[in-house]
């Protein structure tokens, strides 16, 4: 019930390509999702968060997409740089759950 | 910009031994948490600590682990008796409670706990 199921593993784009990031959660009382990024060395920082009265939210170059019925959630990265590898967790709460987490590398 | 710190960096300690890893939270923060993260592998939740009392726990939070809140800053996990598998990044984080109850918790910079 608590698990939150992040994919892929590992992810490979082309500088200013769109890197896309897909987690599912079975535990319907889930009311916030957010997304962490997490450099090497460093604790995950909090990137963008959703929550699941909206379908859609944009910050900057960072883009989640909700879908209620189908207890999924996507992190899009467009115009993706060198500088955005890092690995991203999905998450959702309450409690704080964790997806396995997605390895970003963004080759110049 | 308020930030979440946390000592030592580094911790190595001998199997058996008492470990107590510090954090300090962002000041007008009123929850607390620990999380570790096993290497590579994904941030597990430990314990959420609100006026000074746990608040929850997970099953990895068993008899060896405790929570302090010894004075108004600091925010302590104690690791009573040390295994190998307990090694790993330990992550403090505190949130704010905010209206309609947004949860948006911030992360300290973790303590890399080796235990020998």
């Amino acid at each position: 019930q608590q698990q939150v199921k992040q994919s892929p593993q590992s992810l490979i784009v082309q500088k200013g390509g769109i890197s896309i990031i897909n987690c599912a959660y079975e535990n319907t009382a889930f009311d916030y999702f957010p997304w962490y990024q997490q450099f090497p060395g460093k604790g995950p920082a909090l990137l963008i968060a959703i929550r699941p009265d909206v379908s859609e939210k944009k910050e900057g170059r960072f883009t989640i997409s909700f879908n209620k019925s189908a207890k999924q959630f996507s992190l899009h990265i467009m115009d993706s740089q060198p500088g955005d590898s890092a690995t991203y967790f999905c998450a959702a709460s309450p409690p704080l759950t964790f997806g396995g987490g997605t390895r970003l590398m963004v080759k110049p | 910009e308020p930030e979440v710190t946390q000592t030592p960096s580094h911790q190595v300690t001998q199997m058996g031994q008492e470990v107590i890893l510090r954090c300090v939270p962002i000041s007008n923060h009123l929850y607390f948490y620990w999380y570790r993260q096993i290497l590579g592998q994904k941030v597990e939740f430990l314990v959420s600590f609100y006026n000074n009392e746990i608040s929850e726990k997970s099953e990895i939070f068993d008899d060896q682990f405790s929570v302090e809140r010894p004075d108004g800053s600091n925010f302590t996990l104690k690791i009573r008796s040390t295994k190998l598998e307990d090694s790993a990044m330990y992550f403090c984080a505190s949130s704010a409670l905010l209206a309609g109850g947004t949860d948006t918790q911030y992360f300290g910079p973790g303590t890399r706990l080796t235990v020998l």
